[in-house]
């Protein structure tokens, strides 16, 4: 499940430094919204979600971020370790029953 | 370790050639998610099926097609095959209709030459 290789923008942060993931999603009916890790040789894994009725969520070392008015969701990502360095995808639900429309990815690489 | 276990992990054919992947869910998940992950396009769907039946389609050619068995484990047929089929499948599972997410397996890459 490698995703090396794939065309996407990258991000290079320094360890420890906080790092911002951005990505613009597509349907003003989406009613929620995950993010996905992906590293080498594995599959997406989620990390953290938000419904349509916040703005904001935290977990552990990580933030998202809904802004519905301009359609875009951010990722957070404090103290940004080596451990981190992965293929981050958003994803967004317009209904039940309907499948996850991913975004294109963004890159993430943490230089030590 | 997902729960969702996918074979093989890399898989190599020759052009025209027919392949089938296989996936078994996480135990307890009712539904089975295809995904294709080539270099420009990100993951795009291509089919669900939930307890049997087919429950959503996506952007999948007419020469791929899929199915759900029984004991809920899936199988994507992918035929006719051409160098720009080259890419990473998922396949992913939920318990019900997905709305909360899915579970990945690790894919398998595919190499048509």
């Amino acid at each position: 499940g490698e995703s090396v290789g794939l065309h996407l923008p990258t991000l290079s942060v320094q360890e420890g430094d906080n790092s911002i993931i951005n990505c613009a999603y597509s349907n003003s009916a989406s009613d929620y919204f995950i993010w996905y890790k992906q590293e080498s040789g594995k599959g997406p894994q989620f990390i953290i979600d938000i419904r349509s009725n916040m703005d904001k969520r935290q977990g552990q070392r990580v933030t998202v971020l809904l802004n519905k008015t301009v359609k875009h969701l951010s990722l957070q990502i404090a103290a940004t370790q080596p451990g981190d360095s992965a293929v981050y995808f958003c994803a967004e639900n317009m209904g039940r029953n309907t499948p996850l429309v991913f975004g294109k990815g963004t890159r993430l690489s943490v230089i030590a | 370790d997902s729960g969702v276990t996918q074979t093989p992990k890399h898989l190599i054919t020759a052009t025209g050639q027919r392949v089938t992947l296989r996936c078994s869910p996480r135990s307890g998940d009712l539904s089975v998610y295809w995904y294709q992950q080539s270099l420009d396009q990100g993951l795009q769907f291509l089919i669900q099926y939930y307890n049997g039946e087919e429950r959503a389609k996506g952007n999948i050619l007419e020469r791929f097609s899929a199915q759900q068995f029984p004991d809920l484990h899936s199988e994507l047929n992918l035929s006719s095959l051409e160098l720009g089929d080259s890419a990473l499948y998922f396949c992913a599972s939920s318990a019900t209709g997905g709305y909360y997410g899915y579970t990945f397996g690790s894919g398998t890459r595919l190499t048509v030459v």
